[in-house]
């Protein structure tokens, strides 16, 4: 079975603040690894993406991911109200990509 | 900027009806997928489509369902004899190469009555 795990909140933060969200795997042979945010009522927008161990960084948002421990993470800096969504982990393995039930953000201004 | 087509962006059928779905992907998009949202619910792996056939399946992806791509630019979902429990939202995505990054549709909404 290909488990994907985040906590699904709510995440409440300040705007300004650092936003860390979580998310762990359970198939060891996944090769790719997403962060998409959903808005209510649309669809999945890709963030990052991250395919090798270590951190990668676009903007604000850092992606972090141990293969090791099966363990992905997004950090969202100086989070913005618009940040306040649902993220979604995704993992992809041999055309098939299982996404985590989502981790829903609040930023409060 | 290239981005996956879905329509309709809403769909009401009868129990028992069956339905098609459709989807353009980008154009120079190689694999294909469909996922399913039931409301308040997770996005859920129905099945990936690569050179014309069937990559990977959940278990979700009975014989109730089939995916077609019908001509070059087109992908379909279709949904034999609809239950209740098929209403959902429903997404088409596509990524260019293996493995990598999948960029969805708007989806369509599907409500089975």
């Amino acid at each position: 079975q290909k488990e994907v795990e985040q906590n699904s909140g709510p995440l409440s933060v300040p705007e300004g603040a650092i936003a860390s969200l979580n998310c762990t795997y359970s198939d060891r042979g996944s090769q790719s690894f997403f962060w998409y945010r959903q808005y209510s009522g649309k669809s999945p927008e890709l963030i990052m993406s991250i395919y090798s161990n270590g951190d990668k960084e676009d903007g604000r948002f850092t992606a972090q991911l141990n293969k090791a421990s099966q363990y992905v993470s997004l950090l969202i800096r100086d989070s913005q109200p618009s940040d306040s969504a649902t993220y979604l982990c995704a993992v992809y393995n041999n055309n098939d990509m299982r996404f985590g039930a989502g981790t829903r953000l609040t930023v409060k201004p | 900027e290239p981005e996956v087509t879905q329509t309709p962006s809403h769909q009401v059928t009868q129990m028992g009806q069956e339905v098609i779905l459709r989807c353009v992907p980008i154009s120079n998009h190689l694999y294909f997928y469909w996922y399913r949202q039931i409301l308040g619910q997770k996005v859920e792996f129905l099945v990936s489509f690569y050179n014309n056939e069937i990559s990977e399946k959940s278990e979700i992806f009975d014989d109730q369902f089939s995916v077609e791509r019908p001509d070059g630019s087109n992908f379909t979902l279709k949904i034999r004899s609809t239950k209740l429990e098929d209403s959902a939202m429903y997404f088409c995505a596509s990524s260019e190469r293996y493995n990598t990054e999948a960029f969805f549709g708007q989806g369509t909404r599907l409500t089975v009555v």
